[in-house]
């Protein structure tokens, strides 16, 4: 398995706090995602990175920041957290992008998110 | 990218080969074709991809029709860890700038059968 760790695991947050999530790999990929995964929509990308410091936006990023000041570690902030938030987020890494060789995405196993 | 279609679900008995089928007729000359696959409740795993060569690896064998417009995903001898959701996804090759995320459908919701 990929070397990625998410933390917290679980999280119950209520409704205005700020909430950071880790994403935390060992791999040395450049390229790292946020994702979140909520019934009937599957999964959509918040934002992704492509390097230490560069970050991009992605589908679903409104109300989310990201940091990335080492090429391992990976930050979802959610400014004030609010009930539509309520989620599960994956974080995903990979050598390349797009298609072909070295692009496969790897998965971490996912910090579930409670905003009361 | 180009979408998708694929069965909402399939089953199959433990031991048989398990055969996926994507239906990916707008695909063009430059996009590969990912599956993936999703456990209940962990996050997705990577099986395989190609281009338009059939591919084999430890997991899974993939088959791309000559016109590449559809494919096959075969789980040669399935077993109970098998049941998940798989997703066919296609993606442009060197694909820069934008979002670059993998866009997941709904996928095929496979239950093998003891």
């Amino acid at each position: 398995d990929a070397g990625i760790t998410q933390s917290p695991r679980h999280k119950v947050t209520e409704t205005g706090t700020p909430v950071t999530l880790r994403c935390h790999q060992t791999e040395n990929h450049r390229y790292m995602y946020w994702y979140r995964q909520d019934p009937g929509h599957g999964l959509r990308l918040i934002h992704y990175s492509y390097g230490v410091k560069d970050t991009d936006k992605g589908e679903v990023s409104d109300g989310y920041s990201v940091s990335r000041s080492k090429t391992e570690d990976f930050l979802l902030t959610l400014e004030s957290a609010t009930s539509s938030q309520t989620s599960v987020y994956f974080c995903a890494i990979s050598r390349s992008f797009g298609g072909g060789e070295n692009t496969e995405a790897f998965f971490g196993q996912g910090t579930r998110l409670t905003v009361v | 990218d180009a979408k998708t279609t694929q069965p909402p679900s399939m089953d199959c008995a433990e031991g048989r080969a398990a055969n996926l089928p994507c239906n990916h007729s707008t695909i063009s000359g430059n996009e590969y074709v990912y599956w993936y696959r999703q456990i209940h409740s962990q996050g997705p795993q990577y099986i395989i991809h190609g281009l338009k060569n059939n591919e084999t690896n430890e997991m899974a064998s993939l088959i791309i029709t000559e016109d590449r417009k559809s494919s096959t995903l075969i789980l040669p001898h399935a077993t109970l860890r098998d049941t998940a959701v798989y997703y066919c996804i296609v993606r442009v090759a060197g694909a820069g700038g934008g979002a670059d995320g993998l866009t997941f459908g709904k996928g095929t919701h496979l239950i093998i059968q003891p």
